[in-house]
């Protein structure tokens, strides 16, 4: 059964700093892995989308990287802002079960 | 720019009571899915549907929760009879292709049970 974790839970920096926010998964055999974006008590938005067959993929101030064999991504961004504050989710396709199976998230606060 | 539609955007009902959810994907998504988050954690996938077939619903109540999409278009999610536990937002998303698209998600209905 595929299991995905986020680390750190929770995580507050000062604006302007660069930061990493961490995925890993069980299962290695996925179709694609996709970073979201989510406010409170709002929906999600799709940040980035890595096909099992890619390294990386990159928007504005945002770099999602896959290592399928490690069962690890991460998301970079860039220059933070107030604005980037939302919760972060990580979520894998599964080759076998071809459903999305999402980590708890990280939590992002940017402090001014 | 083409979204994923839900209403209500809340919901507060009593307990034993029916409640059902809509939504309407974008145009032209063959691929649609149930999601259950509660507070805290990552989405749940409960049904997901191939134009009006379902594909999995492995994860859904099946004694209390329904799900029915008659035209491979929009969707309703139906709660009979509501419990405590059922207190969640429930997301709707879709996608072109199951095992390539970008899901996009709908904003969400937020469930409260008392």
């Amino acid at each position: 059964k595929q299991e995905v974790t986020q680390i750190p839970a929770a995580l507050s920096v000062p604006e302007g700093e660069n930061l990493v926010l961490n995925c890993s998964f069980t299962d290695s055999a996925i179709y694609n892995l996709q970073w979201f974006r989510q406010d409170p008590g709002k929906g999600l938005t799709s940040l980035l989308l890595i096909q099992s067959s890619q390294r990386e993929q990159t928007s504005g101030r945002l770099n999602a990287s896959l290592d399928k064999s490690s069962g690890r991504s991460t998301l970079y961004i860039a220059a933070s802002q107030p604005g980037d504050s939302a919760t972060y989710l990580c979520a894998v396709l599964g080759a076998e079960a071809q459903k999305l199976v999402f980590g708890q998230g990280t939590r992002l606060t940017i402090n001014p | 720019e083409a979204e994923v539609a839900q209403s209500p955007r809340y919901k507060i009902t009593e307990k034993s009571q029916a409640v059902a959810f809509w939504c309407d994907p974008i145009s032209g998504h063959a691929t649609l899915y149930w999601y259950r988050q509660i507070l805290g954690q990552g989405p749940e996938l409960l049904v997901q549907f191939q134009d009006e077939s379902v594909v999995d619903d492995s994860q859904l109540p099946k004694d209390r929760f329904s799900a029915e999409r008659l035209k491979g278009v929009d969707s309703t999610l139906k709660i009979q009879p509501a419990e405590l536990g059922d207190s969640a937002m429930y997301l709707c998303a879709s996608s072109l292709e199951a095992t390539r698209g970008t899901q996009y998600f709908g904003p969400g209905t937020r469930l409260l049970v008392l």
